[in-house]
């Protein structure tokens, strides 16, 4: 079975610095990616980041940059310069290669407000 | 920019009623999922589809059904609504390579009153 553990469930970060957002797994498929999803508070959620368990290199997009631990199992969101419109859930996500239906799990997720 | 739609955006309806939530993608993606997810909390998967003709039950039971008569469209229907069935519904869409993520709708917040 696969499990996502973000323990975190709320943080304050001042504008302009950076902020981590861990996340834990457990699979025993050896195939897998690790995605980072943007809930901001009208509802959708928006993709930020994704990161394969055979990257050799740590995945990076804009701002946000993936701190990936293979054999710690962590792969934890930084989002560095935090602007105020970056105040939002946050939640991490796991598909592995033998997952019915190709499905996410998804981690009970990191509410992020970034003050002024 | 994801083309994956839902209707309505807001919901608001008396319990027993009957009630479709809309969900079309044009993007031509073969799976397509519904989630359930009360305010702040996590997402949980209520049905998916493999493709035409195909709907799997996720790992929440609900009380909804879904069909897929055609593959851009994954409509999600609650027979008698209770107040219970009050949350946010959000449907996504996705290829199958593991690398690529799912593409979610706007979500429908439904209360049943």
């Amino acid at each position: 079975a696969q499990k996502i553990t973000q323990t975190q469930p709320g943080m304050f970060v001042q504008e302009k610095e950076a902020v981590t957002l861990d996340c834990t797994y457990d699979t025993s498929d050896p195939s897998y990616g690790l995605f980072w999803y943007k809930q901001p508070s009208s509802g959708e959620m928006i993709f930020l980041i994704y990161q394969g368990s055979y990257d050799q290199q740590n995945a990076t997009e804009g701002r946000y940059s993936l701190n990936f631990q293979k054999a710690r199992k962590s792969a934890n969101l930084v989002i560095s310069a935090s602007q105020l419109g970056d105040s939002a859930m946050y939640f991490c996500a796991m598909r592995t290669i033998k997952a019915a239906g190709n499905k996410l799990t998804f981690g009970g997720g990191t509410r992020v407000l970034v003050k002024p | 920019e994801a083309d994956i739609y839902q209707t309505p955006r807001y919901l608001v309806i008396g319990t027993g009623k009957k009630i479709t939530l809309e969900c079309s993608q044009t993007m031509g993606h073969d799976k397509m999922y519904w989630y359930q997810q009360d305010p702040g909390m996590e997402l949980h998967l209520i049905h998916y589809s493999y493709g035409v003709n195909s709907t799997e039950k996720g790992d929440l039971s609900s009380e909804s059904t879904v069909s897929r008569i055609r593959t851009e469209h994954f409509p999600l229907t609650l027979e008698s609504a209770r107040p219970s069935h009050t949350s946010q519904y959000l449907c996504a869409s996705s290829v199958g390579q593991i690398n690529q993520p799912q593409h979610f709708g706007d979500g429908t917040r439904l209360s049943i009153l």
